[in-house]
């Protein structure tokens, strides 16, 4: 069963744009991690946020996470031809030591 | 480190068959998570290893299905016999101490049962 659920599904946007992802959750979680996926390729981790945590930065990601709403967002800045990817959000399980992943977001960046 | 080390890249089989895939997890990492990709169902948790041992095995589809982990280093996911609706790209991931950080993930292993 899906935790997550990624929104949009698909994304195209310019080179140098920034681009923004959501996920949505429906149970408490520990954690909410993101991963990218280029194709035909293994999952990669970007980032893991707390539940404690609100904001996070690495080089161009920022991810915000807003337990309230059971939501969260991955926001690439200056992108470029080589983000194009899936992304995936993920999150435990109820204290169980597993991720459940969403459907993920198709990020196209146009050159 | 080479980071997690699946076994074969392809693996194209008959119907009734038997198949057995392999993974190498990273070295030192605790917990070991198989986890099954599809277009119609995104990925799936098949199973997870904490110390060699099973932990949840409830996203195995049938008794078709088998995972073993006889020691730190090699784990296998075994389809006896595999059908059409196996197809799919499997994948192993590793982790220390669970979700403390993140997953390494596998290149994984595109299965296609004709």
């Amino acid at each position: 069963s899906q935790q997550g659920e990624e929104d949009p599904q698909a994304l195209s946007i310019q080179e140098g744009e920034n681009a923004t992802m959501n996920c949505s959750y429906k149970t408490s979680i520990n954690n909410l991690q993101w991963y990218r996926q280029n194709s035909g390729r293994g999952l990669v981790h970007l980032i893991l946020i707390r539940s404690n945590e609100r904001e996070k930065h690495s080089g161009r990601l920022r991810v915000t996470l807003d337990t309230s709403k059971k939501s969260s967002s991955l926001l690439i800045t200056a992108s470029r031809a080589a983000d194009t990817a899936s992304y995936f959000c993920a999150t435990d399980s109820g204290g169980a030591q597993k991720l459940v992943f969403g459907q993920g977001t198709r990020l196209t960046i146009n050159p | 480190d080479a980071g997690v080390i699946q076994s074969p890249r392809h693996e194209v089989t008959e119907m009734g068959q038997e198949v057995t895939l392999r993974c190498k997890p990273i070295s030192g990492h605790d917990y070991l998570f198989w986890y099954r990709q599809t277009m119609m169902r995104g990925l799936e948790l098949l199973i997870y290893f904490n110390n060699n041992v099973p932990i949840d095995d409830s996203g195995m589809p049938e008794d078709r299905f088998s995972a073993k982990m006889p020691n730190a280093s090699f784990s296998t996911l075994k389809i006896q016999p595999s059908e059409p609706r196996d197809s799919a790209v499997y994948f192993c991931a590793s982790s220390q101490q669970g979700l403390r950080y993140g997953y390494t993930f596998g290149s994984g292993t595109r299965l296609t049962v004709v």
